[in-house]
């Protein structure tokens, strides 16, 4: 079955430490998405992609990177710059950015918290 | 600029009940709407999304949802509560030709009582 694929499900960050979030989708879709969830905020947009080797920052991009080296993944770093990483991070799919009649499919998410 | 505002962040119904969880949303354009369902520790499913087109809407679950342009709404609802509707539901928008795809808003966690 088609989908998206999140790893690890939980990770620890240390102080200081960069992460790395995997993100993988094998519904050839062209656009690709990370969003960060915390308790009674709903998303909120990191960063996505319209096609490979572009990226575009969202509303909270800071102290997070992103790359988009093949079209079905797109791992997103949480660097030491973000001092509250404690969150649950989770990266979606569409078939293309400008097709807003389709929806969104999601991954079922990262849950990452600080040692 | 979109928005989209959920009143109530936490409903109760018992088992049986009608199911009614309120979204408005803001847009210059005409917008795109969207209900999503989340179970705890998992990602978000398609509820169902309303285009163009009938503006009842129904979806999966037994849920509908109708988009009401005078009122900026699209509330969802469902006759009969049943257990496993239990679950945190986010309503979104976005509009044609949305660069920035969805605007989420900030959640209703559904509790269903026996």
């Amino acid at each position: 079955d088609g989908g998206i694929t999140q790893s690890p499900k939980y990770l620890f960050r240390k102080e200081g430490q960069n992460v790395t979030l995997s993100c993988e989708q094998n519904l050839n879709h062209d656009a690709m998405y990370w969003y960060r969830q915390d308790p009674g905020q709903g998303l909120r947009l990191i960063y996505y992609s319209q096609i490979v080797n572009d990226f575009q920052k969202g509303d909270i991009a800071e102290g997070y990177s992103v790359s988009r080296e093949k079209k079905e993944s797109f791992p997103l770093t949480v660097t030491s710059a973000q001092k509250n990483p404690t969150a649950f991070y989770l990266c979606a799919s569409s078939i293309g950015l400008y097709v807003s009649n389709q929806p969104q499919h999601f991954g079922d998410g990262t849950r990452l918290s600080i040692l | 600029a979109q928005s989209v505002t959920q009143l109530g962040s936490h409903v109760s119904v018992s088992e049986g009940a009608l199911v009614l969880l309120r979204c408005n949303y803001s847009s210059s354009v005409p917008p795109y709407l969207f209900w999503y369902v989340q179970y705890p520790n998992q990602g978000l499913q398609l509820l169902l999304k309303y285009t163009t087109g009938a503006t009842l809407v129904k979806g999966i679950n037994g849920f509908e949802a109708e988009f009401k342009k005078s009122e900026t709404s699209f509330h969802l609802t469902k006759p009969s509560a049943h257990m496993s509707d239990a679950a945190e539901y986010f309503c979104a928008v976005t509009y044609s030709g949305s660069a920035r795809q969805l605007t989420f808003g900030s959640g209703t966690q559904l509790t269903v009582l026996p």
